[in-house]
């Protein structure tokens, strides 16, 4: 069985770093790209960014390029998402979700997310 | 960037009728559309991939069409169990964006 398990969310004042985490199991890791989907409180989805299988390929929402970086760890079975500068806007909900292919960028399974809140 | 839009916002049907959700890209994109489907308080679930291939396990009362710019999430006998928020997604190119969503109800 897929799973996705973020963690490392909580509550950070602004201009702070934060990393999440994303454990992997159920699946052979290496083969397929992840991503990192947001949804603050209330509103819609957001796609933040996405990193091929073999972390060739790194992929940034404009909304966050310069300030969040992500990385995986094909041994670990874990994806990364180390953030910086943090806005009040970045408040959400960080779903870890899996890509369908090694470069396909749609999502068929997804964690339960974990809360992120910026405020003084 | 492509910019992803969607109709209506929010809708609301008696349970049986068809749904008809539209997504339209603001530059062609083949057929690199997903739909997903959110009920309140869940994850997201991917309904729909290639923007015709349902999904393993979907039932298939769901099913989209279109191509290029212009695309069609359709539910044709709308049930209770359907109540969420439909989201679109491009997966051509990055920025891999979302619709901003299309919220059903039931009457």
């Amino acid at each position: 069985e897929v799973q996705l398990v973020e963690s490392g969310g909580g509550l950070v004042k602004p201009g702070g770093s934060l990393r999440l985490s994303c454990a992997a199991s159920g699946f052979t890791f290496s083969d397929y790209s992840m991503n990192w989907v947001r949804q603050a409180p209330g509103k819609g989805l957001e796609w933040v960014s996405s990193i091929s299988s073999s972390s060739s390929y790194m992929y940034y929402a404009d909304s966050v390029k310069g300030r969040f970086t992500i990385s995986r760890d094909n041994a670990k079975n874990s994806l990364y998402l180390q953030m910086s500068s943090l806005r009040a806007e970045d408040t959400a909900v960080y779903y870890c979700a899996r890509g369908r292919g090694s470069t396909l960028y749609y999502f068929n399974y997804w964690g339960q997310g974990t809360l992120l809140t910026v405020s003084s | 960037d492509i910019q992803m839009t969607q109709s209506p916002s929010s809708l609301s049907a008696s349970v049986g009728d068809r749904v008809t959700i539209t997504c339209r890209a603001s530059q062609g994109i083949g057929i690199y559309l997903a739909w997903y489907q959110q009920i309140p308080g869940k994850v997201p679930k991917l309904l729909i991939y290639g923007a015709s291939t349902l999904q393993s396990g979907v039932p298939s009362r769901f099913s989209g069409s279109g191509s290029g710019t212009d695309f069609t999430l359709t539910i044709s006998s709308l049930q209770s169990e359907d109540v969420a928020t439909y989201y679109c997604q491009k997966y051509n190119s990055a920025p891999f964006t979302f619709g901003p969503g299309t919220k059903v109800d039931i009457k």
